[in-house]
């Protein structure tokens, strides 16, 4: 079984100050997206990164695609309570279906 | 509608009874999925369709639950005799293949009594 670990499971910080989450597997992907789940909702995809050592920014969100295509990092520059969610990572193996990562749960303090 | 349909949005029912979940996805998606989410956790990987046929069931729990796709369409998944332990969000997501994004439904929120 594939197997995508996402840390922390959990963290808690306060608004204006920066972070980063991340997501490593042992396998390499072909692919890895990033997607944010809200409360009462379902994930929304936030972005697929391809190529390896690729970074895309989404305004303060900056997404990085390891080298190896084998992890991936999101780093949220001053977050605000509205960054307040399940952050979760996928990729699919080879052209099998997505796996999703374990999750981190992200709370912003005001 | 342009988004993932599901429904009921929440069903609260009696332990042992029968409940039959529906999803509709998105038009031309191929690919539908089923994920299952406790309180505070992350997805439960339950079953996924291509067309109309199951690949992959082997994220089902019990032989309590199915599912059924038809006309490459509308989903259901139904859960017999159910447990308290099924209390859950219980989420759909369609793609166009099986290695595109997904797209989610906002769950049905399943409490058993």
């Amino acid at each position: 079984t594939q197997l995508l670990e996402q840390s922390p499971q959990f963290l808690s910080i306060q608004e204006g100050e920066n972070l980063t989450v991340y997501c490593n597997s042992s396998s390499v992907f072909s692919s890895l997206q990033w997607y944010r789940q809200e409360p009462g909702e379902g994930p929304v995809l936030l972005v697929t990164v391809v190529t390896g050592g690729e970074v895309k920014k989404l305004k303060r969100l900056t997404f990085q695609f390891g080298d190896a295509r084998k992890d991936s990092s999101l780093h949220i520059t001053a977050a605000q309570p509205g960054d307040t969610g399940l952050y979760l990572c996928a990729g699919p193996f080879g052209n099998e279906k997505l796996t999703f990562g374990t999750g981190t749960r992200l709370t912003i303090i005001p | 509608g342009a988004g993932v349909s599901q429904s009921p949005s929440n069903k609260v029912t009696e332990k042992g009874k029968d409940v039959e979940l529906r999803c509709d996805p998105i038009s031309g998606h191929t690919a539908l999925y089923w994920y299952r989410q406790r309180l505070g956790q992350g997805l439960e990987f339950l079953i996924y369709f291509q067309g109309n046929s199951a690949p992959d069931k082997s994220g089902l729990p019990s032989d309590r639950f199915s599912a059924e796709r038809t006309g490459e369409s509308v989903s259901t998944l139904t859960i017999q005799r159910t447990q308290q332990e099924d209390s859950a969000v219980y989420l759909c997501a369609s793609s166009l293949w099986t290695d595109q994004p997904q797209h989610f439904g906002d769950g049905t929120r399943l409490s058993i009594l």
